[in-house]
């Protein structure tokens, strides 16, 4: 099994472009969850999918955030304008099932700096 | 809300000694706990987890940790410390009855020749 894929692994731009991350689940994996890690707040959850739909999406920062899960097999995250604060690693990961006490397998991130 | 604390930002061991990060957790109802490990410019990888079963939970590489409801605990061990083993840990909770990980401020293991 590949793992959770993601792509790019680094990004570097500037200060107002659009930023799109992208991700691959684990085939199978009905769950898949977006997360963000500075330094300054830790890894935070900013949304998560169930079947392709958003279930909890409380921890998206702003309206310049969105996510979208078109398919069981791709989901992106598009960051519109993106801002030096957006600088962080953004983690993918994917589960198997809903509920309590599932496992998560995450990918190896994305790191972003916005310049 | 469920919370966790990792009480040691960062611990230093020798190669060959025992390790000890510690845990404690917030919670209303009878949690689920994982351990993740997180090495340099990696991925999250899971270590073990706590899900009502056995209090005393088995993971990978030679780590164990045991859940204590008395004393809202979960530290995780290892008998001996390996070079690899340096990396950062983080303690997490699930919330009831949903995939939501709530995730610890993560303690940094560093291993010494």
């Amino acid at each position: 099994d590949a793992g959770v894929i993601q792509s790019p692994r680094h990004e570097v731009t500037e200060m107002g472009q659009e930023v799109t991350l992208r991700c691959k689940p684990i085939s199978g994996h009905n769950s898949l969850f977006w997360y963000r890690q500075t330094m300054m707040r830790g890894l935070e959850l900013l949304i998560y999918f169930n079947n392709n739909v958003p279930i909890d999406d409380s921890g998206m920062p702003e309206d310049r955030f969105s996510a979208k899960m078109p398919n069981a097999s791709f989901s992106t995250l598009k960051i519109q304008p993106s801002e030096p604060r957006d600088s962080a690693v953004y983690f993918c990961a994917s589960s198997p099932d809903p509920g309590q006490g599932e496992t998560q397998y995450f990918g190896p991130g994305t790191r972003l700096l916005v310049l | 809300a469920q919370s966790v604390t990792q009480l040691d930002s960062h611990v230093s061991v020798s190669e060959g000694t025992p390790v000890l990060l510690r845990c404690n957790y917030s919670s209303s109802y009878s949690p689920s706990l994982f351990w993740y490990v997180q090495h340099p410019n990696k991925g999250l990888q899971l270590l073990l987890k706590y899900t009502s079963a056995a209090t005393l939970v088995k993971g990978i590489n030679g780590f164990e940790a045991e859940f204590k409801k008395s004393e809202t605990s979960f530290h995780l061990t290892k008998p001996s410390a390996h070079m690899s083993d340096a990396a950062e840990y983080f303690c997490v909770v699930s919330e009831e009855g949903f995939q939501k990980l709530v995730f610890g401020t993560g303690t940094r293991l560093l291993v010494s020749p």
